[in-house]
């Protein structure tokens, strides 16, 4: 099965300073790439995903970026604010065949204020 | 609200109990996904149901089966209940081909004592 490895496990930044979180995935199938952040005690919720046709995704302060020779996929939150801390997971997709989603391990930000 | 329901949201129970998780997915969503989160770890798939039918399993113990009804909800039970069963069960749907990411339910925090 797809496995994903995710980097690092927990970042502590600055209020304004910029956070970047990556993850690697081994399929080279894998066709679609989400991000989900989880506050504390509640669900997960899409913040971003890029598919596999894209290099590159944007979203006001968060934006995506995929390199599908290395197999890896980045997520960049700019101008970050105290409500960005929260658990950040990456995951990843195989083909049109295979809905589930492989997780990362997650990363832990905390945005000092 | 997401659309994706989990009852109950809180559960007790004793060691060597049977509970039963339910969830009604998104409408129009055909697949459900019950994924197991304990303390500070990551996401570990459990299983998969697409339109009533088994897709896909992950690292689901003997002790825990699941089904998905023909109205679409899904219930997961977990029997023999042991004190690591404790964790957040979340239950996620997704239209068929998952592309554009599940919707996760706000979990069923299960207590095992």
């Amino acid at each position: 099965g797809e496995n994903v490895e995710q980097h690092p496990s927990t970042l502590s930044v600055q209020e304004g300073d910029s956070a970047v979180i990556k993850c690697t995935y081994s399929d080279s199938a894998s066709n679609y790439f989400p991000w989900y952040k989880q506050e504390l005690g509640k669900r997960p919720q899409l913040i971003i995903d890029i598919r596999s046709n894209v290099g590159e995704k944007k979203d006001q302060r968060i934006a995506v970026t995929l390199n599908k020779t290395a197999k890896h996929f980045s997520l960049h939150i700019t101008e970050t604010q105290p409500e960005d801390s929260a658990v950040y997971f990456c995951a990843a997709k195989k083909g049109p065949n295979d809905y589930k989603l492989s997780f990362g391990a997650g990363t832990t930000v905390t945005v000092r204020a | 609200d997401s659309g994706v329901t989990q009852t109950p949201k809180h559960l007790i129970t004793a060691t060597g109990q049977r509970v039963t998780l339910r969830c009604s997915p998104r409408s129009g969503d055909l697949s459900v996904y019950w994924y197991q989160q304990s303390l500070d770890q990551g996401l570990q798939f459990l299983i998969q149901y697409y339109n009533g039918e088994e897709r896909a399993k992950g690292n689901i113990l003997e002790r825990f089966s699941a089904q998905q009804f023909p109205d679409l909800h899904s219930e997961l039970n977990l029997s023999s209940l042991e004190l690591g069963d404790s964790a957040l069960y979340f239950c996620a749907s997704s239209v068929r081909d998952g592309l554009y990411g599940y919707t996760f339910g706000s979990g069923t925090r299960l207590t095992v004592v």
